[in-house]
């Protein structure tokens, strides 16, 4: 079975200075990786994806995350948060097109 | 191209009553999906559809919780009769034939007092 952990449930950061949502992934093979946003009221938007082509994955308003084997990790980063940032953040691992996502880390941005 | 779309929004029922939820998935997507987001929790597969077969329908409550996507395009998720754990927010999502992208509908707030 696939899974992923997230190990922060809320993180805070101050506008303009850096994003950090780690997780880390559990599978057996080499697994596709997801990161979904989700505003309050609004549906779940995909930020990014890894399918096993370059590890460093970039992907919209900023945002990128690196697929690190050795460590199992696909951690999300951005370098300077704005305040539309703020939202709820997935990590998400899929395989045989279902994804399991992980709880969430909830990112306050504050002014 | 037009999004997924689900209706209602919010729902607000008493326990032990039925309610329904329709979800429209963007056009020639072949896959549909049911989830379950409880607060404070990411989404749980409750059902997926392939076409208008069902693939996988491991997660769902069967004695209570129903879907069907008749001629393969819009699906309709019932739960008769609600219990108070039901209250979450159900989010339906489709994808096409090329990858694994799934685009999710704004979601149904579901409260059952």
């Amino acid at each position: 079975a696939q899974s992923v952990t997230q190990l922060d449930s809320h993180v805070s950061v101050s506008e303009g200075t850096p994003v950090l949502l780690r997780c880390n992934y559990s599978s057996s093979y080499s697994p596709s990786l997801f990161w979904y946003v989700q505003h309050p009221n609004k549906g779940l938007q995909l930020l990014l994806k890894y399918t096993s082509a370059a590890t460093l994955v970039k992907g919209i308003n900023g945002f990128e995350a690196e697929f690190k084997k050795s460590e199992t990790s696909f951690h999300l980063t951005k370098p300077s948060a704005h305040m539309s940032d703020a939202a709820e953040y997935f990590c998400v691992i899929g395989s045989a097109r279902q994804l399991t996502f992980g709880s969430g880390t909830q990112l306050t941005v504050l002014p | 191209e037009a999004g997924v779309a689900q209706s209602p929004r919010y729902k607000i029922i008493e326990k032990r009553q039925s309610v329904a939820f329709w979800c429209n998935p963007i056009s020639g997507h072949a896959t549909l999906y049911w989830y379950q987001q409880i607060l404070g929790q990411g989404p749980k597969l409750l059902i997926q559809f392939q076409n208008n077969g069902v693939v996988d329908d491991s997660q769902l409550p069967k004695d209570r919780f129903s879907a069907e996507r008749l001629k393969g395009v819009d699906s309709t998720l019932k739960i008769q009769p609600a219990k108070l754990e039901d209250s979450a927010v159900y989010l339906c999502a489709s994808s096409g034939q090329a990858n694994y992208e799934q685009y999710f509908g704004p979601g149904t707030r579901l409260t059952v007092t």
